[in-house]
């Protein structure tokens, strides 16, 4: 059974670093074709893709967001570390990590989501 | 990038009426290689994640009712529910997966007439 678990700040300040991560469970990072991926959501809005991370250490990440968003992997720990610099207050959203299988090109299990505030 | 636009924004129907939305992308999403084309379809509720209904464009999830059904080819798709059944409130989404990179549509919001 594929789990995935969001955790970290629920509230940053203007300026600071966001650091995410993501436990998952009931498979393996190193499987060929598995990725692991990001995605926000800001409250009322649509979905928007940031990052993610192949099973060969390769990452990928949304355009708009390069210079800002890192993804790293402890595969021991079965975890996929989120950070993304300089936050702002548009910044506010769900936060979501999510198992895609390159294959299909689907997310097709999702963690729950963890809302990150962007507040002085 | 390639920009997923989606139509309507809204969108109300009756009980088991047929419900169709629609997703266009700037770009063809058809993998030659394997003649597939890579858009899912995700159902999101309030306060839950999205759930994937369909992948391939056409293929359907395990578990996934049969009323749900996706079609189309190239830059043009839409998802079906046949017969709106009151469960399927929610808002769909449409996502690319194309020359490594991923994009959602907008998001349709589906009520009940």
């Amino acid at each position: 059974q594929i789990t995935l678990k969001e955790s970290g700040p629920t509230l940053v300040k203007p300026t600071q670093t966001l650091t995410l991560t993501c436990t998952f469970s009931g498979f393996s990072l190193t499987t060929p074709g598995v990725s692991v991926g990001w995605i926000r959501q800001p409250p009322g809005k649509a979905l928007e893709w940031l990052a993610f991370l192949y099973w060969d250490d390769d990452q990928l990440h949304s355009p708009s967001l390069r210079t800002r968003v890192t993804i790293t992997k402890d595969t021991s720990k079965k975890q996929v570390v989120l950070t993304m610099t300089n936050m702002d207050p548009v910044d506010t959203a769900t936060y979501y990590c999510a198992h895609m299988s390159t294959g299909t090109g689907e997310f097709d299990y999702w963690g729950q989501g963890t809302l990150v505030t962007v507040s002085s | 990038d390639i920009v997923l636009t989606q139509s309507p924004d809204s969108l109300a129907v009756s009980l088991g009426e047929r419900a169709t939305i629609n997703c266009k992308s700037s770009q063809s999403v058809l993998y030659s290689s394997n003649n597939k084309n890579y858009i899912a379809w995700y159902q999101q509720k309030p306060g839950q994640p999205p759930k994937v209904l369909i992948h391939w464009a056409s293929a359907r999830e395990f578990g996934v009712p049969d009323r749900f059904s996706g079609s189309g080819s190239g830059t043009d798709f839409n998802l079906t529910i046949s017969s709106l059944q009151a469960e399927d409130v929610a808002v769909y989404y449409c996502q690319q997966y194309s020359n490594n990179m991923v994009s959602f549509g907008q998001g349709t919001r589906l009520e009940i007439k």
